[in-house]
Formats: structure tokens, C-alpha cells, sequence
């Protein structure tokens, strides 16, 4: 399988612990974003990465999460001091620019229940 | 501020008969629109994109920017198209790009 790969694919955690959630994109593309699903809603951006640089972050995104692609491949989200209203589905996307798009595949989410 | 609207949750449909999923966007620049879908059990995967201007599965979607819509429409339902449909639009962003989805409409073909 050569899509988006995220790891692992469902957490269940105790408030108060840090989490950390792995996405490894498609091989060439360049682009990387994390996104957050919650119940009844759709996915909502919470950061970019082009290559290694971080270029974007939502006002989701809290000082308790923090993000990383270290050699412009894979990228993890690490989750400090969890709450329970940081269950959901985080979903990761990778693209690369051909053209005039930027089509993002998605990789499968890892579901986290925080308890 | 952009937003996707998709104003229905659930539409039920017979086999066999025409679909239309709505979806309306408020973007400022110059819209780039999505459907993804997402069958039971899977992940969110790519339909259509308007700017391909293609028929995947027998579905098309028409950017219209007068109604600023960009409706899904099917002529003759499948029941392997239940699904949950999602419209995305792509905003600009520093240095790349980023999806904002509507809420979802889930399909549900009955027999």
C-alpha cells in the first residue's frame, strides 16, 4: 500500500498523559497536514508542512499540541497533558503541487479516546 | 470568512433514483472545490475536484460561482454509493494550501 499511512489507529489514554500519533505520507509528495475530526463534524485543519518547514497553524492548535517533520518525510503530533475534549479522529493528508492543484489524499486517522 | 455549507445531514434515496448533494461556499478569492467521500470503514478518499471537470462513478459536480454552489448530482442511485459525502474547499495559506470541509451529508440508497 503506497498511501497514507498513520500510526497507531486507535489510542485510548487517561487524562493528564501526553500522546504522540505518526503519519508517513506518500513517498514524493512534499506537503503534509494534520487535521481533527470530531462526531458529527468534518475534518478541521490544525497545521501544514512543506518539507520540513512548518508554514501554518491553526488557532486549534493549542500550546499542548505540538507537531514535527523532522526530515521532510514522516511527521508526528504530540499531545501534552491530554483532556478529554481532545477525543477525536486525527486525520493526516500529504499532496504535491502538480500544475495549478493540490490534491490531498488522506491516510486513515488514528481515533483517540481520551477517558 | 470561508465557510462550506452542506445543509443536509442524512438524504435517503431509492435505488435508481436521481441524487443531488448540496453543498454552498463563501471564499473571497478563487475557489478550488472537492468532493471526498467516505464509505463505511474507510478512509476519506478523493471523488471529484471541479477543476478536473470529470465523472467519477457517474457522479458530476458544476461550480457555479452566481450561487456560489457546487451541488453533487448522480442521475441513477446505486446502493453501493452509500456513503458519507463531504464538499471541501481549498484555501490559500502561507505557502500552501488547506481543505475546509462542510459537515457532511451521509447517503443512504435504499432498495
Amino acid at each position: 500500500d503506497t498511501g497514507v499511512s498513520q500510526d497507531p489507529r486507535h489510542k485510548i489514554t487517561k487524562r493528564g498523559q501526553n500522546v504522540t500519533f505518526r503519519c508517513d505520507p506518500i513517498s514524493e509528495h512534499n506537503r503534509l497536514y494534520w487535521y481533527r475530526q470530531t462526531l458529527g463534524q468534518g475534518p478541521e485543519f490544525l497545521t501544514y508542512f512543506q518539507n520540513e518547514a512548518q508554514l501554518e497553524k491553526s488557532r486549534l492548535l493549542s500550546d499542548r499540541f505540538s507537531a514535527e517533520r523532522p526530515k521532510g518525510s514522516f511527521s508526528t503530533l504530540e499531545i501534552q497533558r491530554t483532556e478529554q475534549g481532545d477525543s477525536a479522529m486525527y486525520l493526516c493528508a500529504s499532496s504535491k503541487r502538480q500544475g495549478s492543484t493540490d490534491t490531498q489524499y488522506f491516510g486513515p486517522g488514528t481515533r483517540l479516546t481520551v477517558l | 470568512a470561508q465557510r462550506v455549507t452542506q445543509p443536509e445531514k442524512l438524504l435517503s434515496v431509492f435505488k435508481g433514483a436521481p441524487v443531488e448533494l448540496k453543498c454552498n461556499y463563501s471564499y473571497s478569492g478563487s475557489p478550488e472545490l472537492f468532493w471526498y467521500v467516505q464509505y463505511s470503514r474507510q478512509r476519506l478518499q478523493l471523488l471529484l475536484r471541479h477543476i478536473s471537470r470529470e465523472s467519477i462513478k457517474g457522479f458530476t459536480a458544476d461550480l457555479n460561482k452566481g450561487e456560489t454552489s457546487f451541488h453533487l448530482k448522480k442521475p441513477f442511485a446505486q446502493e453501493e454509493d452509500s456513503a458519507m459525502y463531504y464538499c471541501a474547499l481549498l484555501i490559500l495559506t502561507g505557502g500552501g494550501n488547506k481543505l475546509t470541509f462542510g459537515t457532511g451529508t451521509q447517503l443512504k440508497v435504499e432498495l
